[in-house]
């Protein structure tokens, strides 16, 4: 099983629909990472969260760390926004990596 | 001026060739990875290495040797391709835990 677990694995919506995808995660994580993947292949960091929430224009990332739980919402969505978006949790301290969820494609039809 | 760079982008061998993909960042970080990204584009670490030294092999086959001459360097130098190492590696950096930037990618095929 893995650490991190995303949902759904597959979204598609319409253009200016709210989007959530969810993340779920095991004991031994200290902050979640949420990247964004688009064809063609690179990867962004968007956020990097251990408490809260975090904001970045239409993006937002939240974080309940007793229920180990992250979403991340993306507001009046675009087609532009259509991407694999990628959770991922590392452990802090000195375990240098990250342990990734398998991803969520989105796809924001205009 | 791009922060995590990584060459080539891509990558096509055969079985049994010896290859190497570099990777260079220039952000100060301490932290540099890689990790492999399969065909069903699941992300795994292959290697951590926190300011040249060795953190993290995920068992990893043999094969695979990292190589950090500095920290704003690692490299990957992959012995006796097979054709299941076909795969888009990326090299990340960081700062200890801090948050992850990644290069481009490379996508190698073995045929």
């Amino acid at each position: 099983k893995n650490e991190v677990e995303q949902s759904p694995q597959n979204l598609t919506a319409q253009e200016g629909e709210f989007i959530t995808i969810n993340c779920s995660y095991s004991v031994g994580i200290s902050a979640l990472h949420w990247l964004q993947q688009h064809p063609g292949g690179g990867i962004v960091s968007l956020f990097m969260l251990s408490s809260g929430k975090k904001k970045h224009g239409r993006l937002i990332a939240t974080i309940n760390i007793q229920e180990k739980h992250s979403s991340l919402h993306i507001t009046a969505s675009h087609p532009r926004d259509s991407a694999v978006y990628i959770c991922a949790g590392n452990s802090g301290g000195s375990n240098y990596k990250l342990t990734f969820g398998k991803g969520t494609l989105l796809t924001v039809n205009p | 001026d791009t922060a995590v760079s990584q060459t080539p982008k891509y990558l096509v061998t055969q079985m049994g060739n010896d290859k190497s993909i570099k990777c260079e960042q220039n952000l100060g970080h301490d932290t540099m990875y890689w990790y492999k990204q399969d065909s069903k584009k699941f992300l795994k670490i292959m290697f951590s290495y926190n300011n040249k030294e060795l953190i993290i092999n995920e068992t990893v086959p043999n094969r695979f040797s990292p190589k950090s001459p500095d920290k704003a360097h690692l490299n990957l130098h992959i012995n006796s391709l097979e054709l299941g190492d076909s795969a888009v590696y990326f090299c990340a950096s960081s700062q200890y835990s801090s948050e992850a930037f990644f290069g481009q990618g490379t996508r190698l095929t073995v045929v």
